[in-house]
């Protein structure tokens, strides 16, 4: 079965350290892979994609995303967190060889102490 | 602002009734998705239009439906609700080709309550 999982439900980090949402996949043939943000009260923000090339995708706020084909993963990364991080998390994936289909992880609640 | 709009904001009604949302894409994006989101499912796809045609469809009910319009905004209608029904509905839009999936924008979301 085709799917996305995001192992943690809940992510804890320090303002200033790096942080780390993991996402990992399951989908037949090659995928288009996304990671959306949101806020409380709000809509769904787009973060990041990668669609095909270099597997290490930046995108917006700082964030920045690796593709690893081999372990089927497309973790979400950032250097050094800040407080306004914190916000839900989501990955999600569409089969290149499948286009009618859009999965979504399950959301990964990221919490940034100060 | 994502430039995409939602109607209405908020909407409460009874177990049996039939409710529509809509919603209007950014200038110039032809597809529209639709998501539910509630706190036993999480975020579901439920279909997209691409320029008036369905594209692609998830896990939307029999009783639910969709279309988009000429004019490219988009409705949904959900019928028979019943209390699980009740979720935040998101729109997004995207400037989405034929083949390469593009950025959504998303809308603020209509929350309907099925009492």
């Amino acid at each position: 079965a085709q799917s996305v999982a995001q192992p943690e439900d809940q992510v804890n980090v320090a303002e200033g350290n790096p942080l780390t949402v993991k996402c990992t996949y399951s989908v037949s043939g090659n995928p288009y892979l996304f990671w959306y943000v949101q806020y409380p009260n709000r809509g769904l923000q787009f973060l990041l994609k990668y669609i095909t090339g270099d597997n290490l995708v930046k995108g917006s706020y700082g964030f920045e995303a690796e593709f690893n084909k081999s372990q089927t993963s497309f973790h979400l990364k950032k250097p050094s967190a800040l407080v306004s991080d914190s916000a839900l998390y989501f990955c999600a994936v569409r089969p290149y060889d499948n286009f009618n289909k859009f999965y979504f992880g399950s959301g990964t609640k990221l919490n940034v102490k100060p | 602002d994502s430039g995409v709009t939602q109607t209405p904001k908020h909407l409460i009604t009874a177990t049996g009734q039939r409710v529509t949302l809509r919603c209007s894409p950014r200038s110039g994006d032809l597809s529209v998705y639709w998501y539910q989101q509630s706190l036993d499912q999480g975020l579901q796809f439920l279909i997209q239009y691409y320029n008036g045609e369905e594209r692609a469809k998830g896990n939307i009910l029999e009783r639910f439906s969709a279309q988009q319009f000429p004019d490219l905004h988009s409705e949904l209608n959900l019928s028979s609700l019943e209390l699980g029904d009740s979720a935040l509905y998101f729109c997004a839009s995207s400037a989405e080709g034929r083949l390469i999936p593009d950025t959504q924008y998303f809308g603020p979301g209509t929350r309907l309550t099925v009492l």
